[in-house]
């Protein structure tokens, strides 16, 4: 089965500081890749995907990811963080032709104003 | 913009009570997932459904947990009896399009409905 690694599951920053959230796979097939966050009393919302083509993927709200195959790879960036940011975020797996998703045990981002 | 309604939103029950849940996908959405997230933890598939037929239900507890989705659209998701281990947020997930002519889309997340059983 395949499994998805976050690190650093807490994460404490100041708005303007750059994020990067890193996510490991370890399935060695073909995958498509998400992020999704999870605002403070909302529901999970996709950031960003990523299915075939560039892998450098781009997202909402300024966030960005990049999908490197032979790390297993797929870590989320964002160059500018706001206060708004403060989040729970998830990274997402599945198999090629497949929807059904294994999460990652996500990062609790919080942005100091 | 289209959603995936569940309820109840929250829910306490005492254990070795039953329990149900309800989701309504998006309107169109042949596939149906039930997700558990226990606190400090990313979401687990519990159970799939590809229209009215279960798909995956490897990780469901069937000793005590069921699911169904009779017509293929809404579905309910049910605990009999509820022990406290199963105190977690319910998430009902939603995704491709029928007619669609690629399989490979993203999911979409109702609500959940957090389960505490005392």
């Amino acid at each position: 089965a395949q499994s998805v690694s976050q690190h650093n599951h807490h994460v404490i920053l100041s708005e303007a500081a750059s994020l990067e959230l890193g996510c490991n796979y370890s399935y060695g097939g073909t995958v498509n890749l998400f992020w999704y966050v999870q605002y403070p009393g909302q529901h999970l919302q996709l950031l960003l995907k990523y299915f075939s083509g560039d892998p450098l993927v781009k997202g909402i709200k300024g966030f960005e990811a990049e999908f490197i195959k032979s790390k297993f790879s797929f870590n989320l960036r964002k160059p500018s963080v706001q206060w708004s940011d403060t989040a729970e975020y998830f990274c997402a797996v599945s198999r090629y032709g497949n929807n059904r998703l294994a999460f990652g045990k996500g990062n609790q981002v919080v942005v100091i104003p | 913009e289209a959603e995936v309604a569940q309820s109840p939103r929250y829910k306490i029950t005492e254990k070795s009570q039953a329990v149900a849940f309800w989701c309504d996908p998006i309107s169109g959405h042949a596939t149906l997932y039930w997700y558990r997230q226990i606190l400090g933890q990313g979401p687990e598939l519990l159970v799939q459904f590809q229209d009215e037929s279960v798909v995956d239900d490897s990780q469901l507890p069937k000793d005590r947990f069921s699911a169904e989705r009779l017509k293929g659209v809404d579905s309910t998701l049910k605990i009999q009896p509820a022990e406290l281990g199963d105190s977690a947020m319910y998430l009902c997930a939603s995704s491709s399009p029928r007619g669609g002519l690629s399989m490979n889309t993203e999911a979409f997340f109702g609500q959940g409905t957090r389960l505490t059983v005392v």
